[in-house]
């Protein structure tokens, strides 16, 4: 079993639509989460990156930490096409520098 | 925000020849700094962490003598990969990791040997 679980998809919706991605993972030591956004040939660009449990807001975007269920989220609101990207959650443990990758999710946001 | 600047992005070289990427952080000191590979669709795999004057630390099944790390000053990191086949062929990518600061990635060099 993996560390950090994430659904590949592909995840396609229409334009407008509010997007919900999510990681599961296994290890309660993490305590730092992150979802990167990754376009094609590109490298990841940080989106959200909280501590610990709670909601973090950030324009159309907002993550979500449960610890409790060792669950994370990304939302996205008023979803463009230009948010088309592979999105990546992250972790690691305090005092760690590693990070724990999920497998990406492909996202599509059809015109 | 922090960046990262990754060069070059793409380059295509002969069979067993040697490649050098640099990883510069442009306004933070790196204590750390990551190579990863990518392959197509996949996540990113860690090849070695990187410390500041330091002998790098590579992942389980990377050949360090292949891929050479030198992590020269706070803010320079380079990969060189070293009589490079087509196998070597890759989308690699780093990041880099200051104190207080999350990690921050380059734009990856697209790697082709032909």
């Amino acid at each position: 079993q993996k560390e950090v679980e994430q659904d590949p998809g592909p995840l396609s919706v229409p334009e407008g639509a509010i997007v919900s991605l999510n990681c599961t993972y296994s290890n309660s030591a993490f305590q730092y989460f992150m979802w990167y956004r990754q376009y094609s040939r590109k490298g990841p660009e940080l989106l959200m990156y909280t501590y610990s449990s709670g909601n973090k807001e950030d324009g159309r975007f907002t993550a979500q930490v449960d610890k409790s269920s060792k669950y994370i989220s990304l939302f996205i609101r008023d979803s463009q096409p230009s948010d088309s990207a592979t999105y990546l959650c992250a972790m690691r443990k305090q005092g760690a520098q590693k990070l724990v990758f999920g497998q990406g999710t492909r996202l599509t946001i059809n015109p | 925000g922090a960046v990262v600047s990754q060069h070059p992005s793409w380059v295509i070289c002969k069979s067993g020849t040697s490649v050098k990427i640099e990883c510069r952080s442009l306004d933070f000191q790196a204590t750390t700094m990551f190579w990863y590979r990518q392959f197509p669709k996949q996540s990113l795999m860690l090849m070695a962490t990187s410390n500041e004057g330091s002998k790098a630390t590579y992942e389980q099944g990377v050949e360090k003598d292949k891929f050479l790390i030198n992590h020269a000053s706070l803010t320079l990191s380079t990969l060189t990969v070293t009589s490079a086949h087509p196998e070597d062929s890759s989308f690699y990518i780093c990041s880099a990791f200051g104190s207080n600061q999350p990690q921050h990635f380059g734009d990856g060099t697209r790697l082709s040997i032909l």
